[in-house]
């Protein structure tokens, strides 16, 4: 089992550009969550989708922040365009039902 | 409030020693807890989950206190390899609910 695979595993870019962040979930795990995590507000969930529709994403930040699963073994995080404060590390995170959750090794973002 | 609390530590304990963290959280409707581990620059993973009677693995021991709405997480013979960021997840409080809510973690140092 690969576990789940985020890419890339960092990522520079300049304040208004275009971020995607790329995520492949356990193969068969219905469930899948976007995080993100900074040291002063901890891990926030983004969204989250079950069986490819999404679910619940009032925790998406604004406007800028975009989240779609075309398939079962693929989902994008869009940032466009992308700010400083995005700065942070951006963990996917799969499940099988309502169990406990497997974390991708996430990507750090890092917005000049 | 927050939804789920955490004292930060850092907790600074010897080798061999038992310590324990505390996890409160603020929906009592809560159906699932979960406590994680995450090491310096790597991303959450699942300890254990923690069961209404409390359950053990090895040196861990979880336990969930329904009425105060706690759960807490004690180590036995305390390990250098302990040393993390101890992370409680609760779960909402709809049957549905797919997403977890996580701490902002507990940091322990496990010194010789």
């Amino acid at each position: 089992d690969a576990g789940v695979i985020q890419s890339p595993r960092h990522e520079v870019t300049e304040m208004g550009q275009e971020v995607t962040l790329r995520c492949k979930p356990i193969s068969g795990h219905d469930y899948l969550f976007w995080y993100r995590q900074t040291m002063m507000r901890g891990l926030e969930l983004l969204i989250y989708f079950n069986n490819n529709v999404p679910i619940d994403d009032s925790g998406m930040p604004e406007d800028r922040f975009s989240a779609k699963m075309p398939n079962a073994s693929f989902s994008t995080l869009k940032i466009q365009p992308s700010e400083p404060r995005d700065s942070a590390v951006y963990f996917c995170a799969s499940s099988l039902h309502l169990g406990g959750y497997t974390f991708g090794s996430g990507t750090r973002l890092t917005v000049v | 409030r927050k939804e789920v609390e955490q004292d930060p530590g850092p907790f600074n304990v010897p080798e061999g020693a038992t310590v324990a963290f505390n996890c409160t959280y603020s929906n009592s409707a809560s159906q699932s807890f979960f406590w994680y581990r995450q090491d310096c620059r790597k991303e959450p993973k699942l300890l254990m989950s923690v069961y209404s009677s409390g359950n053990e693995d090895g040196r861990f021991t979880a336990q969930l206190n329904r009425a105060s709405q706690y759960i807490s997480l004690l180590i036995r013979d305390s390990k250098l390899s302990d040393s993390a960021t101890y992370l409680c997840a609760v779960r909402g409080g709809s049957s549905n609910t797919g997403k977890l809510i996580f701490g902002q973690g507990t940091t322990l140092q496990v010194k010789p």
